[in-house]
């Protein structure tokens, strides 16, 4: 069951542009949102987070949005440099429990 | 920076023998957890431990695994008698405290069950 989807598997965007990736949720009971990074060969690293009593958190050159009542949410990265060429998930969890559900991920390649 | 460390970067084993996966979580965290990917798919959450308990464990967690925090720094997932279903990367990760705060992930274990 894909209580997240990340529709676009992969994306390409120049050098100095904003790198826009997308999530979708289903379930109605997550209520804390967190992005991460990998790199190949690598655990997935921490990028930001949003509570669902937000809808913006900032952090740098990323921006993460959420949009409760569409049940989407969206990672902006301005911007956008060929070190953060790497694999971008989408992760939730919900107000039962500590469990992480996440995404298929997003391939994001910057080129120069 | 403190890191989540995670032995042995690779692990190949015969289907039905046991394996241990080890985890070296930071240091001042209280909560761990496993998770999985199997190639090509999405990352999947196995469970989750707490105050020498575990605190969530999804339907992929059966009788077959098990988890331990045997002294005050590794955590271990074992895995009684494999399947060649259980190939995947496995991840260890902590927090310092419950919902609400980042996970932090070790680099993985590749499991290959021939």
């Amino acid at each position: 069951d894909q209580q997240v989807k990340q529709n676009s598997p992969s994306l390409s965007v120049q050098e100095g542009r904003i790198s826009i990736l997308n999530c979708d949720y289903t379930n109605s009971m997550f209520d804390y949102f967190l992005w991460y990074k990998k790199y190949p060969a690598e655990g997935p690293t921490f990028l930001i987070s949003i509570s669902s009593i937000k809808d913006k958190n900032e952090d740098g050159r990323f921006t993460v949005f959420l949009n409760k009542s569409a049940k989407h949410l969206s990672l902006h990265i301005v911007p956008s440099q060929p070190g953060d060429s790497a694999v971008y998930f989408c992760a939730a969890s919900a107000n039962s429990g500590y469990a992480l559900n996440f995404g298929k991920g997003t391939s994001l390649l910057v080129t120069p | 920076e403190p890191e989540v460390t995670q032995t042995p970067s690779h692990q190949v084993t015969q289907m039905g023998q046991e394996v241990i996966l080890r985890c070296v979580p930071i240091s001042n965290h209280l909560y761990f957890y496993w998770y999985r990917q199997i190639l090509g798919q999405k990352v999947e959450f196995l469970v989750s431990f707490y105050n020498n308990e575990i605190s969530e464990k999804s339907e992929i967690f059966d009788d077959q695994f098990s988890v331990e925090r045997p002294d005050g720094s590794n955590f271990t997932l074992k895995i009684r008698s494999t399947k060649l279903e259980d190939s995947a990367m496995y991840f260890c990760a902590s927090s310092d405290a419950g919902r609400f705060n980042e996970q932090f992930f070790g680099p993985g274990t590749r499991l290959t069950v021939l």
